[in-house]
């Protein structure tokens, strides 16, 4: 088994859709949890970090982890086509390198 | 330019071939990173070095080196190119083992090995 597990997708929904991006993880060590966006041909860039359980907004961004579950979500609300790429969730161990999901590559259809 | 840059951004090369893959940063990042992509795998890391002259393998090291003479470089090097090693490699650059700002990627090098 895997560290993190991410659904590869790829998930369509209609403009303005509200988006949920999950990934699952089994070490318990993992402290701080991210979320890199990959636009096509482009290298990933941060999107959002969390630290802990609990929720964390970002404009249309909502990140949300819960450790008790080994459980992470990113929302998008109002969805644009701008937001077509791929999302990938990364967690950090603390002393290693972060380790990654495989990322989910979405599409939003106008 | 500030940043991170890759070069070079295509490269085909032949079997049994070495090839090397440059990265500079303009940041002084402590820590540095080589990833290859491929679909169905993700994010795969290579090999990664905390500062100069310190590296460490990642989880998919074989058929592969680097070297870290100065801060601002790191070099990857495919002594032997196999069809194997077809993929996206992505160099990342970090202030610390864990940043805020997480890792900055370059823009990858798509290297096809024929």
């Amino acid at each position: 088994q895997k560290e993190v597990e991410q659904d590869p997708g790829p998930l369509s929904v209609p403009e303005g859709a509200i988006v949920s991006l999950n990934c699952t993880y089994s070490n318990s060590a993992f402290q701080y949890f991210m979320w890199y966006r990959q636009y096509s041909r482009k290298g990933p860039e941060l999107l959002m970090y969390t630290y802990s359980s609990g929720n964390k907004e970002d404009g249309r961004f909502t990140a949300q982890v819960d450790k008790s579950s080994k459980y992470i979500s990113l929302f998008i609300r109002d969805s644009q086509p701008s937001d077509s790429a791929t999302y990938l969730c990364a967690m950090d161990p603390g002393n290693t390198p972060l380790v990654f999901g495989k990322g989910t590559r979405l599409s939003v259809i106008a | 330019d500030a940043g991170i840059t890759q070069s070079p951004r295509y490269k085909i090369t032949e079997t049994g071939r070495q090839v090397t893959l440059m990265c500079h940063q303009t940041w002084s990042h402590s820590y540095m990173f080589w990833y290859r992509q491929d679909l169905g795998h993700g994010l795969r890391l290579i090999y990664y070095s905390a500062a100069a002259d310190i590296t460490d393998k990642g989880e998919v090291p074989d058929g592969y080196v680097v070297s870290r003479s100065k801060t601002e470089n790191f070099p990857l090097t495919l002594e032997s190119a196999t069809r194997s090693q077809t993929s996206v490699y992505f160099c990342a650059s970090t202030l610390d083992t864990f940043s805020f700002y997480g890792y900055t990627f370059g823009s990858g090098t798509r290297l096809t090995v024929v």
